[in-house]
This record gives structure tokens, C-alpha cells and sequence, in this order.
């Protein structure tokens, strides 16, 4: 059974900080993984999608890699703002499983 | 596209009522996941669809908790009776090839 799990489970730094966010996963027959934005109360937003053929995946300041031989992936956010705290969760298809997320706080 | 809907947002039952949970996929898109999510325990996969079809019900907790799929633009998700232990906010995903895309998701309160 797929496990994914997400390190570390809080992150607190201040605005313009670049940042890491780490993804691992012990099944690597996976056919995409996709990271997703959840603000408080609210429902889930992707944000990228690598698929298992894929290196990496970037959109604007988020830059998203997959290793998938060693069931990695690194969510990278360039110059870090306010806006940006958020919990962020990584999941791996088949079939779409979580992990618990790591909540980032960005200080002004 | 309205994106995925969910009905209704806030629920608040008695312990014991039947309660049921909707959901609207995208239209054109195949696949239908429910997920739980609590703080102690994240996003609980627990069950979807294919076609229609369940594919894998492994993470319902208990026969408490049913889900349905009549047909390609509604699902369901039904708990009865129902317990305090069950509120949480339940979440709809549905994708038709690789991104998967959520909705707002319904909070359950059972008192």
C-alpha cells in the first residue's frame, strides 16, 4: 500500500527566504505525483503536476522535481512572500494518496 | 466549467441520523475520489470510481459509510447512523487524465 509522507510537517521563515518542501513516497510505480495549495477552511488547489516521465514541473516561482527511482519529489518556492503561507500537500497517483502536508508560515 | 461541486458546505446532525454528502464531478472527467479529513489524521482516502464504478473501497471505515455513483455527473456519500467520531470535512476530487482537481468540501458536525 502506497504511504506518502511529507517533511517537515511545519515551516516558518521570513518573506524573501528561498525554501524546500520534501515529498517522499515507498511505492515508485507511480504515474504522476501533483502538489496541491489548501488554505485555512478551505478546498485544495493544484498547483503542479510531474508526471513519472518527467524531471521537473514549474510554474512561476514554484519549481517542482520527481526522483522517482528513489520516491522523491522537492517543492521548491523561489523568494518566498506572505501570500504564500499555506499547507502545502504532495500526493501519488495510483490511485491519489495524501500525505499530511507541510504547513509553511511566511513572515513579513 | 463550474469546477466540482459539493452540497451541501456545513452539515450538523444528530448522533444516529442518516447523512448524506453530494457530489458533481467535472463534467467529462472519469475518475471520482472521497476523501475524509481530519487534523490527527490528514487526507483519508476513502473511496473511488472509475466509469462509474468503485474501484477500490479499502479506506471506508465501517459499513456505517456507503458511496454511490449512478451515473457519470453524480456521487454520493452516505453515513447512517452517524457518530461524533465522523465530523471531519469530507472532500470530492474527480480528474479524466492525470490532474486531479477538488471541491470545497462539506463540514460534517454530528453532536
Amino acid at each position: 500500500k502506497q504511504e506518502v509522507t511529507q517533511i517537515p510537517a511545519a515551516l516558518s521563515v521570513p518573506e524573501g527566504e528561498n525554501l524546500v518542501l520534501n515529498c517522499s513516497f515507498t511505492d515508485s510505480a507511480i504515474y504522476n505525483l501533483q502538489w496541491f495549495r489548501q488554505d485555512p477552511g478551505k478546498g485544495l488547489t493544484s498547483l503542479l503536476l510531474i508526471q513519472s516521465s518527467q524531471r521537473e514541473q514549474t510554474s512561476g516561482r514554484l519549481n517542482a522535481s520527481l526522483d522517482k527511482s528513489s520516491g522523491r519529489s522537492t517543492l521548491y518556492i523561489a523568494a518566498s512572500q506572505p501570500g504564500d503561507s499555506a499547507t502545502y500537500l504532495c500526493a501519488v497517483s495510483p490511485p491519489l494518496v495524501f500525505g499530511k502536508g507541510t504547513r509553511l508560515s511566511v513572515i513579513a | 466549467d463550474a469546477g466540482v461541486i459539493q452540497s451541501p458546505r456545513h452539515e450538523v446532525t444528530e448522533m444516529g441520523q442518516e447523512v448524506t454528502l453530494r457530489c458533481k464531478p467535472i463534467s467529462g472527467h472519469d475518475y471520482l475520489f472521497w476523501y475524509r479529513q481530519t487534523m490527527m489524521r490528514g487526507l483519508e482516502l476513502l473511496i473511488y470510481f472509475n466509469n462509474n464504478v468503485p474501484i477500490d473501497d479499502s479506506g471506508m471505515p465501517e459499513d456505517r459509510f456507503s458511496a454511490k455513483m449512478p451515473n457519470a455527473s453524480f456521487s454520493t456519500l452516505k453515513i447512517q447512523p452517524s457518530e461524533p467520531r465522523d465530523s471531519a470535512v469530507y472532500f470530492c476530487a474527480s480528474r479524466r487524465t492525470a490532474e486531479a482537481f477538488f471541491g470545497q468540501g462539506t463540514r460534517l458536525t454530528v453532536v
